[in-house]
């Protein structure tokens, strides 16, 4: 089974720096992947991680530490467009590739 | 760029109806997905298909569904006699093949169940 958490809600200012955090607790650990989700829209992928340590990418990064079962996805520089649910997903077992979601951080930018 | 598409975009039912979802994955894709998401809900995963069968399933995924690919190029949920509570966003989902990571999502269809 999976047992994902994240943050329900953040605020944060345009042009600034945001994290969001991500604990999982799962069995047969295969990766963990970040989408960004617009209301009303599908998911689109940013990030995936199946190693230790920083995945960079333009301005959004990842980061996993599986010995303590978290992630973060960091944002630089945030835009108005870049408020979105930010969604949180483990995927279990070798050759496996569903992925089990978190609910997801809404995060809204300010002016 | 090659996308999901998905069709209708919203179908509107009468409970205990069945309908069919209709998916076109992404052609060079050969893992296809549903998942479902309730309205302020998380998305949660309904089944996997690969080589014209079924990989993996959900608790969720029981008798009320079925999987199809009828053609080379169409991926169908079927949900017979639909129940108040399936009212929710379906995502069709592929990706190209098991080492490759990132999935793609079609728009989704939202299913209204009255």
């Amino acid at each position: 089974g999976q047992n994902i958490d994240q943050p329900t809600e953040m605020t944060a200012t345009e042009g600034a720096i945001v994290q969001i955090n991500c604990t999982y607790q799962t069995s047969g650990f295969n990766g963990l992947f970040w989408y960004q989700q617009h209301a009303g829209e599908a998911p689109t992928f940013l990030s995936y991680n199946v190693l230790d340590g920083l995945e960079e990418k333009g301005r959004f990064s990842s980061f996993l530490s599986r010995s303590k079962g978290y992630s973060y996805l960091l944002l630089k520089e945030l835009q108005m467009k870049d408020s979105a649910s930010y969604l949180c997903a483990v995927r279990e077992g070798a050759g496996a590739n569903n992925l089990f979601f978190g609910t997801g951080t809404r995060l809204t930018v300010i002016p | 760029e090659p996308e999901v598409t998905q069709t209708p975009s919203h179908q509107v039912t009468q409970m205990g109806q069945e309908v069919i979802l209709r998916c076109v994955p992404i052609s060079n894709h050969l893992y296809f997905y549903w998942y479902r998401q309730i309205l302020g809900q998380k998305v949660e995963f309904l089944v996997s298909f690969y080589n014209n069968e079924i990989s993996e399933k959900s608790e969720i995924f029981d008798d009320q569904f079925s999987v199809e690919r009828p053609d080379g190029s169409n991926f169908t949920l079927k949900i017979r006699s639909t129940k108040l509570e399936d009212s929710a966003m379906y995502f069709c989902a592929s990706n190209r093949d098991s080492g490759y990571n990132e999935q793609f999502f079609g728009p989704g269809t939202r299913l209204t169940v009255l």
